[in-house]
């Protein structure tokens, strides 16, 4: 069965490092997502994806996170300048289509560190 | 906006119990509801949805879930668990229509399930 991908699995950094990481999204999908969830608090949506531009971000997708998808099957996520306070899992997702019935798969998981 | 509130962040059951895991939301416009279930050192899986139809919905390992639109919530049962139910569950809603693709999460409910 076909799966979404995430590299590094773990990956710590200092507090000022940027970091990318990368996710490799089911083959046929054109939407995908990033997620985080900071240890102990929920789920939440950062920015979706789709024909190579960003058609949805939150609050918290501000100026030092941006997402690219630099050939046909990579999708990254670049924290430009990290904090403390970016320590969290991310998660990447794809779907077909967009649309709250397609349904959103998702990867394992990045555990990020900054120290 | 929408929220989504899991009462329980934590239930232990014995093996072949049943088990209930809450969930309610609130929104103003109308939203698919869903169900997923991390294990362990993977992501975040699809258990159930719930996207129109029949309020009762249920997966294939044996969970059903409930839509109640006049009390908000979609809780998730099972009639008798194993120690491989074992995972955090999340409950999530995403706007209908193609407007909204972003999913909205609960905090998660560890369900850990006890020989």
């Amino acid at each position: 069965e076909p799966e979404v991908t995430q590299t590094p699995s773990h990956q710590v950094t200092q507090m000022g490092q940027e970091v990318i990481l990368r996710c490799v999204p089911i083959s046929n999908h054109l939407y995908f997502y990033w997620y985080r969830q900071i240890l102990g608090q929920k789920v939440e949506f950062l920015v979706s994806f789709y024909n190579n531009e960003i058609s949805e971000k939150s609050e918290i997708f501000d100026d030092q996170f941006s997402v690219e998808r630099p050939d046909g099957s990579n999708f990254t996520l670049k924290i430009r300048s990290t904090k403390l306070e970016d320590s969290a899992m991310y998660f990447c997702a794809s779907s077909e289509a967009s649309g709250g019935s397609y349904e959103q798969y998702f990867g394992p998981g990045t555990r990020l560190t900054v120290t | 906006a929408q929220s989504v509130t899991q009462l329980d962040s934590q239930v232990p059951v014995f093996e072949e119990a049943p088990v209930e895991l809450r969930c309610n939301y609130s929104s103003s416009v109308s939203v698919y509801l869903f169900w997923y279930v991390q294990y362990p050192n993977q992501g975040l899986q699809l258990l159930l949805k719930y996207l129109s139809g029949s309020t009762l919905v249920e997966s294939i390992n044996g969970f059903e879930a409930e839509f109640n639109k006049s009390q908000t919530s979609f809780h998730l049962r099972k009639p008798s668990v194993h120690i491989s139910d074992t995972a955090e569950y999340f409950c999530a809603v995403r706007p209908r229509g193609t407007s909204g693709s972003r999913l909205t999460f609960g905090e998660g409910t560890q369900l850990t399930v006890n020989p």
